[in-house]
């Protein structure tokens, strides 16, 4: 079974761009969270998405934006980059289905995302 | 904040056991510990939970307390490629709400 894909793998960019960060879970799983990762603030929960509707959202800007289409892949978007935003993006799959809702989610390999 | 606490670092010789603690001694009665491990540039590596009972699979064991308020996740015999940095999560909601909170993780150093 395919693992959860990200695209692109790098990417940069300047401020005041936007830019969209692509994920495709796992065949079978319905619900995608976003993860950002930077040195000095960790892994930090972005959002979660089930059944094409923000289920939970962690405490980003308005900025920080997602969604999920109806084959389960997740796009995230940052409009307005700042330099802070610099960090990996971190998509992450679970199937959430019922008697399965303690499933450990699994990772991609991210989006490395440069705002210079 | 995260729900649980870890040593900053820790170093094992290759081929030795690597016994990782964590503490979680706000855990709720039906709350998992999960363990994950991240090597460099990569996205995290889920390696095991569990609830209440010990747990192994082909990477790892689980040791849990019979209060649930730490746990050992063991590596019975360490390679270089176990360097990484280890994360034990506690969900923040047993409702079904797919968040974890992670802490700053355990560096791990295999040593050859």
């Amino acid at each position: 079974k395919a693992g959860v894909t990200q695209t692109p793998r790098y990417l940069i960019k300047t401020r005041g761009q936007q830019v969209t960060l692509s994920c495709s879970p796992i065949s079978g799983h319905r619900s995608v969270s976003w993860y950002q990762q930077t040195p000095g603030q960790g892994l930090q929960f972005l959002f979660e998405y089930f059944s094409e509707t923000q289920r939970n959202k962690g405490n980003f800007p308005g900025r920080f934006s997602g969604r999920q289409f109806s084959n389960s892949r997740s796009e995230m978007n940052v409009s307005t980059l700042e330099l802070g935003d610099s960090a990996l993006y971190l998509c992450a799959s679970s199937p959430r289905t019922t008697g399965s809702y303690n499933s450990p989610l699994h990772f991609g390999n991210g989006t490395r995302l440069t705002v210079t | 904040d995260a729900k649980t606490t870890q040593p900053p670092s820790m170093d094992c010789a290759e081929g030795r056991a690597a016994n990782l603690p964590c503490n979680h001694s706000t855990i709720s009665g039906n709350e998992y510990v999960y363990w994950y491990r991240q090597i460099h540039s990569q996205g995290p590596q889920y390696i095991i939970h569990g609830l209440k009972n010990n747990e192994t699979n082909e990477m790892a064991s689980l040791i849990i307390t019979e209060d649930r308020k730490s746990s050992t996740l063991i590596l019975p015999h360490a390679t270089l490629r176990d360097t990484a940095v280890y994360y034990c999560i506690v969900r923040v909601s047993p409702s079904g709400t797919y968040k974890y909170i992670f802490g700053t993780g355990t560096r791990l150093k295999v040593l050859a």
